[in-house]
């Protein structure tokens, strides 16, 4: 079946301007994770929809980010007044029910270049 | 508040040879503690979980074991293949919703 798709694969932007990342999760997974992976580093939380909703946004380095769930399906990440230190790998993960020892399938990742 | 630390890369191995990597972790609870593994051009992908003290995890040949006291996840493999060079992370998850990942640790293996 499909996996966690990620589009696009690659953004290259302006520092300044606003960015989205899409994430379409495996169907069916209620739960939905962003990360953020910088270069030589591992993969760093961002936020935590269970559903619809954000239950967990701990991660959200300023309110520059933000990422919303409408239908509790795709989600979006959006990046406001993007500046360089931003640039990395955004990872979306989805798992059937979420909590610490669900499976998280991960999406191939959104390469982000703030110029 | 809670980390994970893993040995550092790159880590080169000939074909056969014995495979480990270390991870310690700090934890204020009790996490679950996980692998992961990134293959070149491929997402990240779990390898390999454990929940208690004692707990071992195992997978395609690899194995490590939930060490309490010495809050230890060491990652092994008794004869590593060329196939299995890849980034290997450690992780843990704390009860709730957030997984801590170490920094990786990047494998090569030669045939």
């Amino acid at each position: 079946g499909a996996g966690v798709s990620q589009t696009p694969s690659n953004k290259v932007t302006e520092k300044g301007k606003y960015v989205e990342l899409r994430c379409d999760p495996i169907s069916g997974h209620t739960a939905l994770y962003w990360y953020r992976q910088s270069l030589g580093q591992g993969p760093e939380f961002l936020i935590y929809f269970q559903g619809t909703g954000a239950a967990d946004d701990s991660g959200l380095p300023n309110d520059r980010f933000f990422a919303v769930r409408p239908e509790g399906s795709v989600s979006t990440l959006k990046i406001q007044r993007t500046e360089r230190g931003d640039s990395a790998v955004y990872l979306c993960a989805s798992s059937q029910a979420g909590g610490a020892v669900d499976t998280q399938y991960f999406g191939p990742g959104t390469r982000l270049t703030v110029l | 508040g809670d980390s994970v630390t893993q040995m550092e890369g790159p880590v080169t191995l000939s074909e056969e040879a014995f495979l480990t990597i270390n991870c310690t972790y700090t934890a204020t609870g009790y996490p679950s503690l996980f692998w992961y593994v990134q293959y070149p051009g491929e997402g990240l992908q779990l390898l390999l979980k454990a929940t208690k003290a004692d707990d071992k995890g195992s997978n395609k040949g690899f194995e490590a074991t939930y060490r309490k006291e010495t809050t230890s996840f060491h990652l092994e493999k008794g004869s590593v293949q060329v196939s299995d060079s890849a980034v290997y992370f450690c992780a843990l998850s704390d009860g709730g919703f957030k997984t801590i990942f170490g920094a990786g640790t990047r494998l090569f293996v030669k045939a």
